[in-house]
């Protein structure tokens, strides 16, 4: 009866690696979005999509590729993983685009080897 | 830069007393502010909001409380308990919410037995 659900929740890879992080929601919201959490907690918004179409796209390098196939998955895709692409992710959703009320994900614990 | 800070990144307190965590903002055009749990191994976990038309809002032993003169955002803990134990984030909102959610610093609070 998960809201939000990340797989995997822990994900140690090589250097140059491509990977994949999906989550979906179950709870019918319209928005759901990307996190990256670093190794001092700071939380900053990545990506948002709105009923498969992105909202939001931060600084982010193009290695990172979001895909929405439909409004209750939004899937992360990364390339040529690097060092410092190593934190913790989190999938979130809300009901609309106003970002108001956002429920997060159990987060994917990314290790860049 | 950072829009959204935290006074003091660590909060130790007994359990049973009441805590108050704090944080300061620097968007003036923010127009709604969330506080988050984040306890260890998990997402974020919503508490309580606020908007920008609001002075106070109180949910069950949680009271937010917003100064938009001084751009001050506080989250007041009734009577702390064990599970209390968490780092907790301010979060606020500007701009109907285009650019997403600005994520502060964090505070741990600790609840001391």
């Amino acid at each position: 009866d998960t809201a939000v659900s990340q797989t995997p929740k822990y994900l140690v890879t090589q250097m140059g690696n491509d990977k994949s992080i999906k989550c979906e929601q179950n709870l019918g919201h319209d928005t759901m979005y990307w996190y990256k959490q670093d190794s001092k907690k700071f939380l900053k918004i990545m990506f948002s999509y709105n009923n498969k179409e992105l909202i939001i796209n931060e600084t982010v390098p193009n290695r990172f590729s979001p895909k929405s196939p439909d409004k209750a998955h939004l899937n992360l895709h990364i390339n040529s993983l690097e060092l410092g692409d190593s934190a913790v992710y989190f999938c979130a959703s809300s009901p609309g685009v106003s970002q108001e009320t956002q429920y997060f994900g159990p987060g994917t614990r990314l290790l860049v080897l | 830069g950072e829009s959204v800070g935290l006074h003091l990144p660590t909060l130790s307190v007994q359990e049973g007393d009441n805590s108050i965590i704090n944080c300061a903002y620097s968007n003036s055009a923010s127009d709604y502010f969330i506080w988050y749990k984040q306890e260890s191994g998990k997402g974020p976990q919503f508490i309580i909001d606020i908007r920008s038309n609001m002075d106070k809002r109180q949910g069950q032993r949680v009271t937010v409380l917003l100064n938009k003169t001084v751009k001050h955002l506080s989250l007041q803990i009734a009577a702390t308990q064990p599970g209390d134990s968490a780092v907790y984030f301010c979060a606020e909102r500007s701009g109907g919410g285009a650019d997403g959610l600005t994520f502060g610093k964090g505070t741990h609070l600790i609840i001391q037995p």
